[in-house]
């Protein structure tokens, strides 16, 4: 059984600062790994899907990364605004592309 | 483009009813797949459909059931409702094995 942790469970930076969050899985034979947002009380917002042959993907400010070998993924944020304040959680897809693992997210909150 | 729409965006209900939630997908998927996430927590796969059929399933009782029609909606229908069924239900759409895209959510509150 899949199980995906996501550490810390809450952050808190001054603005600009550049960040990492964590992302780690049992199971290395994943099909693909998503990185999500989460405002409060809202839908989940794809920022970066890694597909299991590929190492990172980049999106302006944010960058992701996949070592399969390790079980580890990482969201790096880089010169974080107020903006970004919200829930990330990364997700896991098996090989036949089923369901998703999701963690439970870190909580980051950025203060101006 | 919509996007993935969901509807009701709020719901009360009681225990022991019954609750349909309705999925829209994004134009272009055929894939609808569903999701609980219980404040504080990750989302927790419910099932997914494909062609009209429940493709995979999660952990959940039979009291879950769900239903894809020929233009790919979806509905999830919750019989017997508990405490516990209280959470933000999700849909996602993709297009076969690619990226799924969320809704909104449907905040479901049981009394």
């Amino acid at each position: 059984k899949q199980e995906v942790t996501q550490i810390p469970a809450a952050l808190s930076v001054p603005e600009g600062e550049n960040l990492v969050l964590n992302c780690s899985f049992t199971d290395s034979a994943i099909y693909n790994l998503q990185w999500f947002r989460q405002d409060p009380g809202k839908g989940l917002t794809s920022l970066l899907l890694i597909q299991s042959s590929q190492r990172e993907q980049t999106s302006g400010r944010l960058n992701a990364s996949l070592d399969k070998s390790s079980g580890r993924s990482t969201l790096y944020i880089a010169a974080s605004q107020p903006g970004d304040s919200a829930t990330y959680l990364c997700a896991v897809g098996p090989p036949n592309a089923g369901k998703s693992t999701f963690g439970d997210g870190t909580t980051l909150t950025v203060k101006p | 483009d919509a996007g993935v729409t969901q509807s009701p965006t709020h719901l009360i209900k009681t225990r022991g009813q019954q609750v349909t939630l309705r999925c829209s997908p994004k134009s272009g998927h055929d894939t609808v797949s569903w999701y609980q996430q219980a404040l504080g927590q990750g989302p927790q796969f419910i099932f997914q459909y494909y062609e009209e059929e429940e493709r995979q399933r999660g952990n959940f009782p039979d009291r879950f059931s769900g239903h894809q029609f020929p233009n790919y909606s979806s509905e999830l229908n919750v019989n017997a409702l508990l405490l516990g069924d209280s959470a933000l239900y999700l849909c996602a759409s993709s297009y076969s094995t690619d990226t799924q895209y969320f809704g909104p959510g449907t905040r479901l509150t049981v009394l």
